[in-house]
């Protein structure tokens, strides 16, 4: 079945330096994939929502200069977390959109996530 | 705007018991509705989901039952197994928008 995968799975980075966090959709084009963020024991808040070949759409609250999101190519959205500090520490899931005809209608997979610590 | 209300847990259960997590939703038109499991330290997979009224989603001894008249997706299983022992999530989807998350219940399952 479809795949969604995302690297690093661990990442830990000092304080006030980037760090890249990579999904790929593995075996179908998406043109859409989202990236959401959980905090210890709560839910999943949805950050933004990556669009193929254009400019993200970032929720309210969520500062687009802070976590920057390219995604430019069918398979690959990045999110990157910039001059990090203690408090972006966090667990970053991203999900993709298969919209081709043969799965079922629009479903979406969710990579196995990422854990940012910064130190 | 849309919206999913889980029970509260932590739910802790013996092996064998059965089970129920609470879901009910508030959203305009007719949202299609999902289960999602969460393992410690990995990523969410789908359980189960429903896209119409009436509609009961099932997998590996789950279920859930798409109800519009109470707004409601509970979650069940006649029996469950040490290896249930998760976070699950129920949320919703209208159409191609986003997936709106309930706030996620961890379940135990205790030998």
């Amino acid at each position: 079945g479809a795949v969604v995968s995302q690297h690093p799975s661990r990442v830990i980075c000092k304080s006030g330096t980037s760090v890249k966090i990579e999904c790929r959709s593995l075996d179908f084009q998406a043109t859409t994939m989202f990236w959401y963020r959980q905090f210890p024991k709560q839910s999943l808040m949805l950050m933004a929502t990556s669009n193929e070949g254009s400019k993200a759409t970032y929720e309210q609250g969520v500062e687009k200069d802070k976590f920057l999101i390219n995604h430019a190519s069918l398979t690959l959205s990045t999110l990157t977390v910039t001059s990090a500090h203690p408090e972006d520490s966090s667990f970053y899931i991203c999900s993709a959109r298969d919209e081709g005809p043969d799965n079922g209608g629009n479903t979406i997979y969710f990579g196995e996530g990422s854990w940012l610590t910064v130190v | 705007g849309d919206s999913v209300t889980q029970m509260e847990g932590p739910v802790t259960l013996s092996e064998e018991a059965f089970l129920t997590i609470n879901c009910t939703y508030t959203a305009t038109g007719y949202p299609s509705l999902f289960w999602y499991v969460q393992y410690p330290g990995e990523g969410l997979q789908l359980l189960l989901k429903a896209t119409k009224a009436d509609d009961k989603g099932s997998n590996k001894g789950f279920e859930a039952t798409y109800r519009k008249e109470t707004t409601s997706f509970h979650l069940e299983k006649g029996s469950v197994q040490v290896s249930d022992s998760a976070v699950y999530f129920c949320a919703l989807r209208r159409g191609a928008q986003k997936l709106v998350f309930g706030q996620g219940t961890r379940l135990t399952i205790n030998p």
